[in-house]
């Protein structure tokens, strides 16, 4: 089966500062997307940023980009300029791309505080 | 605009009671699915559909009924066989092709009197 693990339940940031979530995923499979949502407090998902494992470019969304390591299995996300408004769980998400609509595998979440 | 409903925002459930939560979207989407939502357990799979007629169990479908009658309409259905019904529960839509995002509903919280 494929799990994805995020090691650190909660984190939190000065605004302004740069912070890294971290994910780690196990699979036998060479290709497959990844994808970073977010859950603000008003518990509405948000995609944040997805990225194909077969493009070795890392995937940028202005101030959110991630460190895609292939080998060591590792998707994490960062954060540049952290804003009051990134305060929320951050999930991360797997999906194999041949597999039409099954469904994503999630990790268990990392909270994220930033502080004023 | 297109979206996905889930309703209501709300809901309580009494002892041995079956409550159904309903699921709509008007995205044209084949795809639908159910997750649950506990504090520290991220988001676990309850069950879900690729197609109209047609859904398979998720990894925590005891207790928990679906159908799928309609492409617009998931609706879930928690039985009294489930003992831990309290949790967030979110339903969640995708087109076609694993890239494609899931579109999110704002959830339902399920809470037991």
């Amino acid at each position: 089966a494929q799990t994805v693990t995020q090691s650190q339940p909660e984190m939190s940031v000065q605004e302004a500062e740069t912070v890294t979530l971290s994910c780690t995923y196990d699979t036998s499979e060479n290709n497959y997307y990844l994808f970073w949502y977010k859950q603000p407090p008003s518990r509405q998902m948000i995609l944040v940023i997805r990225q194909e494992a077969y493009k070795q470019q890392n995937a940028t969304e202005n101030r959110f980009s991630v460190n895609f390591q292939k080998a060591a299995k590792s998707f994490s996300l960062k954060i540049s300029d952290s804003q009051l408004g990134d305060t929320a769980m951050y999930f991360c998400a797997f999906i194999f791309p041949n597999s039409g609509n099954t469904p994503l595998v999630f990790g268990k979440g990392t909270r994220l505080s930033v502080i004023a | 605009d297109g979206g996905i409903t889930q309703s209501p925002k709300y809901l309580f459930r009494k002892e041995g009671q079956n409550v159904t939560l309903s699921c709509e979207q008007n995205l044209n989407h084949d795809a639908m699915y159910w997750y649950r939502q506990d504090p520290g357990q991220g988001l676990r799979l309850i069950y879900y559909s690729q197609i109209v007629n047609d859904f398979q169990k998720g990894d925590i479908a005891e207790g928990y009924s679906v159908s799928r009658e309609k492409k617009e309409s998931f609706p879930l259905t928690v039985t009294s066989a489930q003992k831990n019904p309290t949790a967030f529960y979110l339903c969640a839509s995708k087109a076609g092709g694993a890239n494609e995002k899931l579109f999110f509903g704002s959830g339902t919280q399920l809470s037991v009197l």
